[in-house]
C-alpha cells in the first residue's frame, strides 16, 4: 500500500457526462501528479499540482481539469466524456516539487468506462 | 517515432530463469531511467533507478543503461512467480514529468 488513495475505484458512465475522479497524496506529500492508462497509449503523463498550484502539464485534452485543494486532495474533473475516455486514471504523489530522482507513489487507480 | 519503446511481450518463463527486459530511447540527452513494476490491478511501484550509464544492483535485479545503443536493461535472476507483473520503463525527458515505455508483461511459470 503505497499511502494515496483514490476514489472512486470504479465508475462507469455514459457518453457526454461528467465526472470526478478524487485523490489524497500520502500524508505529507505536496505533489500530486495525474497519469492516463490505456491498451493503445500506454501510461501517459496529465498534470502535476504542487502545493496548490499547476506546474507541468502534459497530454491533458482541454476536456479535462484539475486542481489540488489547500488539504492537499485533488481532483482530476473529465467532462463530455467519449467513449476513448475510457482507461485507468492514476494519481502519485511525492513529497516535493518535480524532479526527475524524486520517487512518485501511484495510487491504485480509478477505472473509468465510458459507455 | 515514440520516445521509449518496449516490447510489449507477454514473456513466459520458469521459475528460477534469469529474465531480460528491454527498452530504447530515442534522445541520447536523457540521462534518468527507472524501472516500475505494476501488478494487476494496482498502481506502478518504482523498483529501480539509474542515472546515466552503467549498471545498478539490487538483491535480484539489476538495472543497466547503454547510452551508445540508447538502450535500457532490467534483469532479474532467480525469477519468482511473485515477479509475475508488468514492467514499466521509464526517463525523464525533460518536460518536469516522466515518460514511460508500454510496459511488458512478465509470467514465472513455477
Amino acid at each position: 500500500d503505497s499511502g494515496v488513495t483514490q476514489t472512486p475505484k470504479h465508475l462507469i458512465t455514459a457518453t457526454g457526462q461528467r465526472v470526478t475522479l478524487r485523490c489524497s497524496p500520502r500524508s505529507g506529500d505536496l505533489s500530486v501528479y495525474w497519469y492516463q492508462q490505456s491498451l493503445d497509449q500506454g501510461l501517459q503523463f496529465l498534470i502535476q499540482y504542487y502545493n496548490g498550484e499547476e506546474r507541468a502539464k502534459g497530454n491533458i485534452l482541454e476536456r479535462f481539469s484539475a486542481q489540488q485543494f489547500p488539504d492537499l486532495h485533488s481532483e482530476l474533473n473529465l467532462s463530455s466524456l467519449e467513449l476513448g475516455d475510457s482507461a485507468l486514471y492514476f494519481c502519485a504523489s511525492s513529497p516535493r516539487d518535480w524532479s526527475s530522482y524524486n520517487e512518485q507513489f501511484f495510487g491504485p487507480g480509478t477505472r473509468l468506462t465510458v459507455l | 517515432q515514440k520516445e521509449v519503446e518496449q516490447d510489449p511481450g507477454p514473456l513466459s518463463v520458469p521459475e528460477g530463469a534469469i529474465v531480460s527486459l528491454n527498452c530504447t530511447y530515442s534522445n541520447s540527452a536523457f540521462q534518468y531511467f527507472m524501472w516500475y513494476r505494476q501488478y494487476s490491478r494496482k498502481g506502478p511501484e518504482l523498483l529501480m533507478y539509474t542515472y546515466s550509464s552503467g549498471n545498478k544492483e539490487d538483491g535480484r535485479f539489476t538495472a543497466q543503461v547503454d547510452k551508445s545503443s540508447k538502450y535500457i536493461s532490467l534483469f532479474i535472476r532467480d525469477s519468482q512467480p511473485s515477479d509475475s507483473a508488468t514492467y514499466l520503463c521509464a526517463t525523464d525527458t525533460g518536460r518536469r514529468a516522466l515518460t514511460f515505455g508500454s510496459g511488458t508483461r512478465l509470467q514465472v511459470q513455477p
